[in-house]
């Protein structure tokens, strides 16, 4: 296993534009998070699934933003009509219930809106 | 959670110790204390966690003040691939939830 598994790395799009992002998480791994990040901050909690499960939401998870997890496998965030607000890094990380184990993120897709 | 505070930077030598301080005076009886750290344009990796008692592990070590108010996360001999921003996090023993990241401490190594 490689880990946790973003695509893409790295997007560009205008304004207005639909975007999608896939997480593949460590197969064992039945929790999955998403995150943003933007410059000088830590990262922030946008939502959590377990199994196919979504359990919780933020509030910075605009009706804009989805969220999916089918079979409790893969997931994908899709932002639609992009602002430049949520040019950011977006993080994925999975992990295991119960205990205090690890959570292992991937290396984020980073999204500039322009 | 329960907040933790970090200083915003520190600076160390290559190949000596570095102590990274955590103060969480609000900490609860259930709180577990975790360390993750961030590389420039990498998602954060966990460190170390513990409880109660000072944890070793292959990364760094963790010290616990004895009234749990406070932690130092230590690393031992600081190489140049050790500057990142740490972050301290609490999370509850129950918690099945994210975890809340602060700014952390941007640790600088110099050769």
């Amino acid at each position: 296993d490689t880990g946790v598994s973003q695509d893409p790395r790295h997007k560009i799009t205008k304004r207005g534009q639909n975007v999608t992002f896939r997480c593949d998480p460590i197969s064992e791994h039945n929790r999955l998070y998403w995150y943003r990040q933007t410059l000088g901050q830590g990262p922030e909690f946008l939502t959590y699934f377990q199994n196919e499960a979504q359990l919780e939401k933020s509030r910075l998870l605009s009706d804009r933003f989805s969220a999916e997890r089918p079979k409790g496998s893969f997931s994908t965030l899709e932002i639609q009509r992009t602002e430049q607000g949520d040019s950011a890094m977006y993080l994925c990380a999975s992990s295991t219930s119960g205990g205090q184990g690890a959570d292992t993120f991937g290396s984020g897709t980073r999204l500039t809106v322009v | 959670d329960a907040k933790t505070t970090q200083p915003n930077s520190m600076e160390s030598n290559e190949e000596e110790p570095v102590h990274l301080p955590c103060n969480h005076s609000t900490i609860s009886g259930t709180d577990y204390i975790h360390w993750y750290r961030q590389l420039p344009s990498q998602g954060p990796e966990y460190v170390i966690h513990g409880l109660t008692s000072n944890v070793n592990n292959r990364m760094a070590s963790l010290a616990i003040a004895e009234d749990r108010k406070s932690s130092t996360l230590i690393l031992h001999r600081a190489t140049l691939r050790d500057a990142a921003v740490y972050y301290c996090i609490l999370r509850d023993r129950g918690s099945q939830g994210n975890l809340i990241f602060g700014k952390g401490t941007k640790l600088s190594v110099k050769p």
